[in-house]
C-alpha cells in the first residue's frame, strides 16, 4: 500500500462529459503529481502541485485543469472528453520534487 | 528540455537469462530513481542513486549511476517470471525554475518460462 488514494478506480462515460478524478496524497507529502498512461505507454506528465501551489506542467491540454485544495487532496478534470482520452490516470505524491514518488493505484477512464 | 532516454523499448527473455536496461540524461542529474510497474499494476519505486559511480544491490538486481551521473543501469541476473514489467528510470530536472522529475518512457520486460 503507497498511502496514495484514487477515486473511482473505473469511470466509464461518453464523449463531450466532463469527468473529477480525486487524489489523496500520502500522509506528509506536499508535492501531488497526475499522470497519463494510455495502453502500454509509458506516463505522460500532466501537473505538479506543491502545497496548494502549480509547480510545473506537462503536456496537459486546456480542457484538463487541477488544483492541490489546503488539505492537500488534489483532483483532476477533465472536461469535453474524447476517446483518445481513454487510459489510465495516476496520482502521485512526495515530500519533494527530487524525492521518489509514490503512485495510487490510479483511475480508469473509459470513453464511450 | 532535459530527456531522459531508455533502451530497449522492449526486451523479451527466457527465464533465467540475465537482462539489463540502459538510462541516459543530457544533463547531469542530481539523483536517479529506479520503478517498476507490473502489468496491471501502478508504478513502484525500487531505488535512488544519487552518488557518481554508485552501485546498489537488491538481490538479484544491480543498479548501477554513471561516473558522470548522465547515465544508469539497471540489470538482473537469472530473470524469473516474477520479474515481468515495465522498468523505469526518472531523474530531477530544472524547468522554469521549478524541479520536476522526468520519467523515462520505460522497458518492458517479459519472460519467458
Amino acid at each position: 500500500d503507497s498511502g496514495v488514494t484514487q477515486t473511482p478506480k473505473h469511470l466509464i462515460t461518453a464523449t463531450g462529459q466532463r469527468v473529477t478524478l480525486r487524489c489523496s496524497p500520502r500522509s506528509g507529502d506536499l508535492s501531488v503529481y497526475w499522470y497519463q498512461q494510455s495502453l502500454d505507454q509509458g506516463l505522460q506528465f500532466l501537473i505538479q502541485y506543491y502545497n496548494g501551489e502549480e509547480r510545473a506542467k506537462g503536456n496537459i491540454l486546456e480542457r484538463f485543469s487541477a488544483q492541490q485544495f489546503p488539505d492537500l487532496h488534489s483532483e483532476l478534470n477533465l472536461s469535453s472528453l474524447e476517446l483518445g482520452d481513454s487510459a489510465l490516470y495516476f496520482c502521485a505524491s512526495s515530500q519533494g520534487a527530487r524525492q521518489p514518488q509514490h503512485f495510487g493505484d490510479g483511475t480508469r477512464l473509459s470513453i464511450l | 528540455g532535459q530527456q531522459v532516454m531508455q533502451i530497449p523499448q522492449y526486451q523479451h527473455v527466457q527465464e533465467g537469462e540475465d537482462f539489463t536496461t540502459y538510462c541516459n540524461s543530457s544533463t547531469t542529474l542530481s539523483n536517479i530513481q529506479w520503478y517498476k510497474q507490473r502489468p496491471g499494476g501502478h508504478p513502484v519505486f525500487l531505488i535512488q542513486l544519487v552518488k557518481s559511480g554508485e552501485v546498489k544491490k537488491q538481490k538479484r538486481l544491480t543498479f548501477q549511476f554513471g561516473e558522470a551521473k548522465k547515465n544508469s543501469s539497471l540489470h538482473i541476473t537469472a530473470t524469473q517470471t516474477t520479474d515481468v514489467g515495465t522498468y523505469f528510470c526518472a531523474g530531477p530536472t530544472l524547468q522554469g525554475g521549478s524541479e520536476k522529475l522526468v520519467f523515462g518512457k520505460g522497458t518492458k520486460l517479459t519472460v519467458n518460462p
